[in-house]
Order: C-alpha cells, then structure tokens, then sequence
C-alpha cells in the first residue's frame, strides 16, 4: 500500500496562499490522492481529490507532480477558519478500497 | 453537506455498561466505515461493511463489534465498556467507485 509522507506542521498568515506538501513516492498507476481536513476534533471534510491532471474547486487545488510521487494542495487565500490538520491519502485497493489516514499536517493560519 | 448522523454526540458511562453507538446516512451509499481516534491523534479504521451482512474488521483491533442489517444503519456496540474504550468513534459512508467519504460528527466516549 502506498503511504505518504507529511510536515508536522506549517504555519500561513491569513490571506496568503496555503500550500501543503505531500509525498508519495510508492504511489501506483490506478491509485488516487485524496486530500481531507480536520477541524478541532470534528469528524474529517473531504477536500478535494486527483489521479494525474491538476484539479480544483470551490475550496483549494491539488497539484500532482508528472511522475505522480508528490502532489501540494493549495488554499488560495487562507483564513482562521482554515486552521486544522490536513491529511493527505492514497487510495489502496480496487472499488472496495479503505482509507488509511497519516497523521496530518497541522496547518495554522495568523492573523 | 453529506447526510450522515452518528448519536450520541457525547456519552459519559460507567465500566461495565454495554452500549451502542447510532450511525445512519439517508444517502443509499453502500460502504460504511468505523474508524477510532484519541485526542491528538490519528484515526485507525476499526470496522467496515461493504453491504448489506457484510461487516470486517478493520486495521485496528477493537473489542467492539458491528452490525449491517439496513443499507443506512451501522451501529457500533460495546458489550461491557472499560476506561480504555474511552476514545472518539466516527461514522463515514462513501458511494461507488473513487468517490470520497463522508464523515459524521462523532461520538465522544468517556468511561469511568
């Protein structure tokens, strides 16, 4: 199974672009990279996810390198409600697949 | 927002007590996940149901046991809880195929 490899922690002044690393360098062909956050304890929110092309929505984008072993989602414009540990994932399996969380990046943005 | 409840919110209870922990999503997903997690901490995938009888175990060992009788039901149960279950449990359900999970709000458990 993949695994993925996250700072501790990062720190963003608020309006500035978030811009989170993830490493994931055993990464297979089929697998996908899932990005969620977690907000002081309360149940995880999915983010946003990608196989190979970039992607965004309404809430940030996800970059993924060409050889697919990185990838870095970016919050454009973060704000204090931004503040929470972002975990990213791989997908492991096939369409029965479960999701192994890390422990995350603790992301704090400043006023 | 996805429509996922897990009750209680918070649950004090003493050693001994058998209880259950409420899940239920109104969203006809099929996959419905279990996972534990301390403050501070990572969340460990404990129990998951593809279906309907379908119930595993997940990658850590827990003394708590599930059911799947209904697509949007998946309770959790604790046959004689200890001060080491103590721990927050949260509910997720996801669809077919890659989509994402959906996580409830989590239960809070303190056992005294």
């Amino acid at each position: 199974d993949a695994k993925t490899t996250q700072p501790t922690s990062m720190d963003c002044a608020e309006g500035r672009a978030a811009n989170l690393p993830c490493n994931h360098s055993t990464i297979s062909g089929n697998e996908y990279v899932y990005w969620y956050r977690q907000i002081h304890s309360q149940g995880p929110q999915y983010i946003i996810h990608g196989l190979k092309n970039n992607e965004t929505n309404e809430m940030a984008s996800l970059i993924i390198t060409e050889d697919r072993k990185s990838s870095t989602l970016i919050l454009p414009h973060a704000t204090l409600r931004d503040t929470a540990v972002y975990y990213c994932i791989v997908r492991e399996g096939g369409s029965n697949y479960k999701l192994t969380f890390g422990k995350g990046t603790l992301l704090t943005v400043n006023p | 927002e996805a429509d996922i409840y897990q009750t209680p919110r918070y649950l004090v209870i003493g050693t001994g007590k058998k209880i259950t922990l409420e899940c239920s999503q109104t969203m006809g997903h099929d996959k419905m996940y279990w996972y534990q997690q301390d403050p501070g901490m990572e969340l460990h995938l404990i129990h998951y149901s593809y279906g309907v009888n379908s119930t595993e175990k997940g990658d850590l060992s827990s003394e708590s046991t599930v059911s799947r009788i209904r697509t949007e039901h998946f309770p959790l149960t604790l046959e004689s809880a200890r001060p080491s279950h103590t721990s927050q449990y949260l509910c997720a359900s996801r669809a077919l195929g890659g989509s994402p999970l959906h996580f409830g709000n989590g239960t809070r458990l303190t056992v005294t």
